[in-house]
């Protein structure tokens, strides 16, 4: 079957950083990607990995290793604003997203 | 630009009546366009895809006669929740996918259903 493992919820504090690992099993593989819902609101897209390696893009980062089946998203510099929720989803053969139920950060000062 | 709008972004109802929730792709023709349901911290589940003048395809579990999705258009896509019980209550998302994309999905700010 197909499966998406993140953590459920992490801490850290302002200025920090932090990050958040996610594993996916999937019928064939097309990217991963990694999402930012804050709560009541839609996700927003924060980053695709489909090769190899670490994309960074100003104070996030992600990380892919396809053989390994994991993924991880790099937060620095943390700042309150960034207490959200963070979900992982891989896009499957038939390009369909497959969701991890997300991991609740919460930024302390 | 990529951007969807979703109306109404709130409603209350009573079981039994239906409601229609409106996608719309503001600057761009989205050829396929998913919906999806969210319970509260829970990950987004995904109902149906629907493509530009065809039927939607539903996801396992998701009633067809319940859900009602229409894509009438390449700008807009409708999903009506009908006879709808407090069950049903839920965050509903839509998300739209451009021509000559694979994988980019664009999100709309989601609609609140209550069911009373």
């Amino acid at each position: 079957g197909q499966n998406i493992d993140q953590p459920t919820e992490m801490t850290a504090t302002e200025g920090a950083i932090v990050q958040i690992n996610c594993t996916y099993q999937t019928s064939g593989f097309n990217g991963l990607f990694w999402y930012q819902q804050h709560a009541g609101e839609a996700p927003t897209f924060l980053s695709y990995n489909v090769l190899d390696g670490l994309e960074e893009k100003g104070r996030f980062s992600s990380f892919l290793s396809r053989s390994k089946g994991y993924s991880y998203l790099l937060l620095k510099e943390l700042q309150m604003k960034d207490s959200a929720s963070y979900l992982c989803a891989a896009m499957d053969s038939n390009y369909q997203l497959i969701w991890g139920a997300g991991t609740k950060l919460i930024i302390k000062p | 630009g990529a951007v969807v709008s979703q109306h109404p972004s709130r409603v209350i109802c009573k079981s039994g009546t239906s409601v229609k929730i409106e996608c719309r792709s503001l600057d761009f023709q989205a050829t396929t366009m998913f919906w999806y349901r969210q319970f509260p911290k829970k990950s987004l589940m995904l109902m149906a895809t629907s493509n530009e003048g065809s039927k939607a395809t539903y996801e396992q579990g998701v009633e067809k006669d319940k859900f009602l999705i229409n894509h009438a258009s390449l700008t807009l896509s409708t999903l009506t929740v009908t006879s709808a019980h407090p069950e049903d209550s839920s965050f509903y998302i839509c998300s739209a996918r451009g021509p000559g994309s694979d994988y980019e999905q664009y999100f709309g700010p989601g609609t609140r259903l209550t069911v009373t």
